[in-house]
């Protein structure tokens, strides 16, 4: 089964439309990471989230970690194209206390503007 | 400061050859790690490695794969007698202690 649960797998928005995507855990996670990925291109890094209850914003992009640390999401504001594209989590499941381990990723949420 | 830096960005390869491919951290990180994507399985962890050691190996194949990050000079991952499931997008990501930052992928085709 997949440790990282990411939905929905994809989304049609309209320009201009708030939306939300959730990574899902059964595991305590020690990092949660968001990025972005053009089809066929490198990851973007958005956002890291390691407290429970934590939250961070950058331009109109809001993540969130519970206060579990087992669920994560992803909020974006008055969508816009440039926002289309490939929404990956990734989490670190191993404490070792050393610096991030190997991240496990979801499948990822495709993400499609509508003008 | 540039970022992760990786070569080739497309690699063809026929069956039986070998595939090396490069990775730069970002000035200051000492720590990198490799993924493998393909289209069905997602992006899946392969290795994590620091100056001259490898931390971490549990997410690379048993056999023809092998990783190094060498006190001077990019960290490659080698992969020999490549064969078509080898096929892949491969990234490199480096960090300073906990987020990580990729490069831009190297695309494998083995024909």
């Amino acid at each position: 089964s997949q440790e990282l649960e990411q939905s929905p797998q994809s989304l049609i928005v309209q320009e201009g439309k708030n939306l939300t995507i959730n990574c899902t855990s059964s595991k305590t996670l020690y990092g949660l990471y968001w990025y972005k990925q053009k089809y066929g291109e490198g990851l973007i890094f958005l956002m890291m989230l390691q407290k429970g209850g934590e939250e961070k914003s950058h331009e109109k992009i809001t993540a969130k970690l519970d206060e579990k640390k087992q669920q994560s999401s992803l909020h974006i504001t008055a969508s816009q194209p440039s926002h289309a594209g490939i929404y990956l989590c990734g989490a670190d499941m191993m404490y070792s206390g050393g610096g991030a381990d190997g991240l496990t990723f979801g499948k990822g949420t495709h993400l499609i503007i509508q003008p | 400061n540039a970022g992760v830096m990786q070569n080739p960005r497309h690699l063809v390869r026929r069956r039986g050859q070998e595939a090396r491919l490069r990775c730069s951290p970002m000035k200051g990180h000492s720590h990198v790690y490799w993924y493998r994507q393909l289209p069905e399985e997602g992006l899946k962890f392969m290795v994590y490695l620091q100056k001259e050691n490898i931390i971490d190996e549990s997410g690379m194949p048993k056999e023809r794969f092998s990783a190094e990050f060498p006190k001077e000079g990019p960290s490659i991952l080698r992969i020999q007698q490549v064969v078509r499931g080898d096929s892949a997008a491969y990234f490199c990501a480096s960090s300073p202690m906990d987020e990580q930052f990729f490069g831009p992928g190297t695309r494998l085709t083995v024909l």
